[in-house]
């Protein structure tokens, strides 16, 4: 079984620029999570999804970041424009259950 | 407010046992889960526990007291691979909503 493809793995821009970020769950997942995580930190919440719905957005801020999960299947996070205080790790999840996440390997994002 | 308190940095010796300890509080509880997390690498999952007492699975043990608001994690046999960061996180009145601790980072020695 495939995990969850995260995409791009890297990425260097400068401040004011957009990004976007790239997500494929594990398949029959319905639930995908974006998270951000810190040097030192635990992942943050961000967004997630129950199929095509955002059903916990509370924490995005809304300013600049968007997010879409238009069929219920791969996602996408965007930052427009990009701030140094983004540059962290992107993290996305998916789950069929509550038990248990499954993380791609995130995109590293560095704001110069 | 939610908040998960675990130890920033532990430092253990190769096949000894290390004890990782988490407290939370979180309105409402579901479970509390551990993961594990390699640097510059993914979280994995090692456990979830959802009612009081102690989980084991394999070299890795979980504990839970609800009542308390605390659990650890327990680590034998020590290997040099098990330097990671680990994570405590808990899902509160929200089943699908998981709030993470900052993680402790494990050191092992030879």
């Amino acid at each position: 079984e495939a995990g969850v493809v995260q995409s791009p793995r890297y990425k260097i821009i400068e401040k004011k620029q957009p990004v976007a970020f790239w997500c494929n769950p594990i398949s029959g997942h319905n639930t995908l999570y974006w998270y951000r995580q810190n040097l030192g930190q635990g992942p943050e919440l961000l967004i997630r999804y129950e199929n095509e719905e955002a059903v916990d957005d509370s924490q995005l801020p809304k300013d600049r970041f968007s997010a879409e999960r238009l069929k219920g299947v791969d996602s996408t996070l965007k930052i427009q424009p990009a701030e140094l205080g983004d540059s962290a790790v992107y993290l996305c999840a998916s789950s069929r259950d509550v038990n248990e996440q499954f993380f791609g390997p995130g995109t590293r994002l560095t704001v110069l | 407010g939610q908040n998960i308190d675990q130890p920033t940095e532990m430092t253990a010796t190769e096949g000894a046992i290390v004890q990782i300890n988490c407290t939370y509080q979180t309105s409402g509880f579901n479970g509390l889960f551990w993961y594990q997390q390699h640097a510059g690498e993914a979280p994995t999952f090692l456990s979830y526990n959802v009612l009081d007492g102690l989980e084991e699975k394999g070299r890795f043990s979980s504990f839970l007291s609800r009542s308390k608001g605390y659990s650890y994690l327990l680590l034998k046999e020590l290997q040099m691979k098990d330097s990671a960061s680990y994570l405590c996180a808990v899902t509160g009145s929200s089943a699908s909503k998981i709030i993470f601790g900052s993680g402790t980072r494990l050191s092992i020695r030879p």
